[in-house]
């Protein structure tokens, strides 16, 4: 079966470090990947999509970037992390459509982050 | 915006009793799915309706669409403390880029025993 990893649980960084998080996806081949962010309170805001090794997708012009080393990774990275960057960031995957359709997402547990 | 909105915003209910939580929706839509997610968690997908479907069961749930109206229902029959949860309406709309889900704000069902 398919399974998602998305670590850490939590994060505690300060303003101006730097930031990496993970998420590995087994028991499929080639998935889409994503990455939400989650303010609090509010619906999920697409981030970042991946149809394919180092084939990345911005939505939003942000601080934030990603990149897809290998087919069921994801990363997502800044350079100098902002008051703004904290919120919760939940990876997911999907299988690669068919249709012109967006099928069912698989989410990541999701990172806590926390920038002060 | 291009969102979906959950109403009501929050509801809390007994044991036993059914949950009815609403979702409207702006263009021409591919499929409309829910999602539940317990605080601090992942999404986990409950059940995705197509634009040709208008009614769809999966245990306890029961989920509507009627696109005359841009509207979807989800229906928790014999709710437990257990379906405490945020609840989330997310719309693929037609002619929508990969992975363009539109999720609303949510709605947070509160089940007490």
């Amino acid at each position: 079966s398919q399974t998602i990893h998305q670590w850490p649980a939590t994060l505690v960084q300060p303003v101006g470090s730097p930031l990496s998080l993970e998420c590995t996806v087994e028991g499929t081949s080639n998935p889409n990947l994503y990455w939400y962010r989650q303010a609090a309170g509010r619906g999920l805001q697409l981030l970042f999509y991946s149809v394919g090794i180092g084939q990345i997708s911005s939505e939003v012009p942000q601080n934030l970037s990603a990149s897809r080393p290998q087919d069921r990774q994801f990363i997502l990275s800044s350079k100098k992390l902002l008051l703004s960057d904290s919120g919760f960031y939940l990876c997911a995957w999907s299988v690669q459509r068919t249709a012109a359709t967006n099928e069912k997402l698989f989410f990541g547990s999701g990172t806590q982050l926390s920038v002060l | 915006s291009q969102q979906g909105e959950e109403d009501p915003q929050a509801l809390s209910i007994q044991e036993g009793e059914n949950a009815t939580m609403n979702c409207s929706y702006k263009t021409s839509i591919n499929n409309l799915q829910w999602y539940r997610q317990n605080s601090g968690r992942g999404l986990v997908h409950l059940i995705l309706i197509r634009s040709n479907e208008r009614e769809k069961h999966s245990g306890r749930l029961r989920v509507t669409l009627d696109t005359s109206k841009k509207s979807s229902s989800l229906l928790i029959t014999a709710s437990r403390a257990a379906d405490t949860a945020s609840y989330f309406c997310a719309t693929d709309y037609r002619g929508s880029t990969l992975g363009r889900l539109y999720f609303g704000r949510g709605t947070q069902l509160t089940v007490w025993p």
